[in-house]
């Protein structure tokens, strides 16, 4: 089965420009997470989804970061406006309904902000 | 919120020797979880563990699940130069998925 898709892979931008991501999960996966991954670092949740709806988004920066999943399959991460230390990998996961289960990581995309 | 501790945080072994990470919570663990990411790649899930004392092998992986649920192992016998990467544990209880800052090995040729 296919994997995760993420786009763009890299990104570099300039700090207090826009920047958006995009997600699309395995197909038939309800559940779809963002990670930020700072270098030497874990991963670190900012958001979750199950379906269409926000199940945590706890740790979600909300006065710059922001995210969607409007039709319950892709989602978009938008940071607006950017700041140096948003420079990080940005994953995204999915997995079925079941609780607890293991998650499936995309690529990642590589933000850079100068 | 839940924290976990992984230690250490940097492994170099040379080829052939053995390497242990740990997981350690404060608090008792409904599971763990164990991931693997390459340099540059993503993290790739390992094992699932759930119960008291669980021990799990996946060839030369060894994961082990301690009785209080407070704490786990990963060892990896006689390492091999594709074992190279940061092996994170996850655990989560009430909360979300929560990974460990993970133990970067390296192994020598």
């Amino acid at each position: 089965e296919a994997g995760v898709a993420q786009s763009p892979r890299y990104k570099i931008i300039e700090k207090r420009q826009s920047v958006a991501f995009w997600c699309n999960p395995i197909s038939g996966h309800a559940t779809l997470y963002w990670y930020q991954q700072i270098l030497g670092q874990g991963p670190k949740l900012l958001i979750q989804f199950q379906n269409n709806g926000v199940v945590d988004d706890s740790q979600l920066p909300k006065d710059r970061f922001s995210a969607e999943r409007l039709k319950g399959v892709d989602s978009t991460l938008k940071i607006q406006p950017a700041k140096l230390e948003d420079s990080a990998v940005y994953l995204c996961a999915s997995n079925s309904d079941l609780a607890q289960e293991t998650q499936y990581f995309g690529p990642g995309t590589r933000l850079l902000v100068l | 919120g839940q924290q976990v501790m992984q230690i250490p945080q940097y492994q170099h072994v040379q080829e052939g020797e053995d390497f242990t990470t740990y997981c350690n919570s404060s608090t008792t663990l409904s599971n763990i979880q164990w991931y693997k990411q390459r340099p540059g790649g993503h993290p790739v899930f390992l094992i699932q563990l759930v119960k008291s004392g669980e021990v799990k092998k996946q060839k030369r992986l060894t994961f082990q699940f301690g009785e209080a649920k407070k704490n786990s192992s990963l060892h990896i016998t006689a390492t091999q130069t594709t074992d190279v990467g940061t092996y994170f544990c996850a655990v989560s209880g009430n909360t979300p998925l929560v990974f460990g800052k993970g133990t970067r090995l390296s192994v020598i040729a």
